[in-house]
């Protein structure tokens, strides 16, 4: 299909492991979004991308949280030193342009233990 | 503080009938409003969306409302069906959609649609 695809699906890792997270955006679209759904919560806006300019970092919950997106395509979302809380189901969704609908990926399981 | 609120966590609807679902929002700079239904272990699917400049939008059983001045939008489904038990999110964007800020959303409410 020719949606937005994240990788991996599910992430199994121990507190204080660095994971990284993986998006491909709808091939054409030049925006590209993370949130992140904590159980029996809402999305959680966490960075924005348009094309290839360097991000707003300020929607990031903490210097742990890095994001990068290469060549104005791919996109990763890396988390160091991982904590407890950082569980939670991790989308990326991706736009045509930022005026117009995202359409979501079906995101990454993160569970730390 | 939570920006855009969905009240209800859950809702009952038999099919055939009318479902409607209700969000409210307290940023008077939101200007773009969304829809979002989820299936488990799915990302959300975009069903719909609204500007501030409009009051309603309709395609074809899914019909949004904006009531600008009470800060209200509401989703209605007619006629339901099976298939439309979900998981319905609201968003809310303040630059026409989504942008820098990306999209404020709900909690959800969890449709539940009976035979």
């Amino acid at each position: 299909g020719a949606g937005v695809s994240q990788s991996p699906s599910n992430k199994v890792t121990e507190k204080g492991k660095d994971v990284e997270l993986r998006c491909d955006p709808i091939s054409g679209h030049t925006a590209l979004y993370w949130y992140r759904q904590s159980l029996g919560q809402g999305l959680e806006f966490l960075i924005y991308f348009q094309g290839n300019s360097a991000p707003d970092k300020s929607g990031l919950p903490s210097d742990r949280f890095s994001a990068e997106r290469t060549g104005g395509s791919v996109s990763t979302l890396t988390i160091q030193r991982t904590q407890q809380e950082d569980s939670a189901v991790y989308l990326c969704a991706s736009s045509p342009h930022p005026n117009q609908p995202q359409h979501f990926g079906d995101g990454t399981r993160l569970s730390i233990l | 503080d939570q920006q855009v609120k969905q009240n209800s966590p859950s809702l009952s609807v038999q099919e055939g009938r009318i479902s409607i679902l209700n969000c409210d929002y307290t940023n008077s700079m939101f200007d773009y409003f969304l829809w979002y239904k989820k299936y488990p272990a799915e990302g959300p699917t975009f069903l719909i969306s609204i500007s501030s400049i409009k009051d309603k939008n309709e395609d074809g059983r899914f019909t949004v409302f904006l009531n600008k001045s009470a800060k209200h939008l509401s989703l209605h489904i007619v006629p339901s069906q099976p298939g439309d038990s979900a998981v319905y999110f609201c968003a809310a964007s303040g630059d026409s959609g989504g942008g820098a800020d990306g999209l404020t959303f709900g909690k959800g409410t969890h449709l539940i649609i009976q035979p």
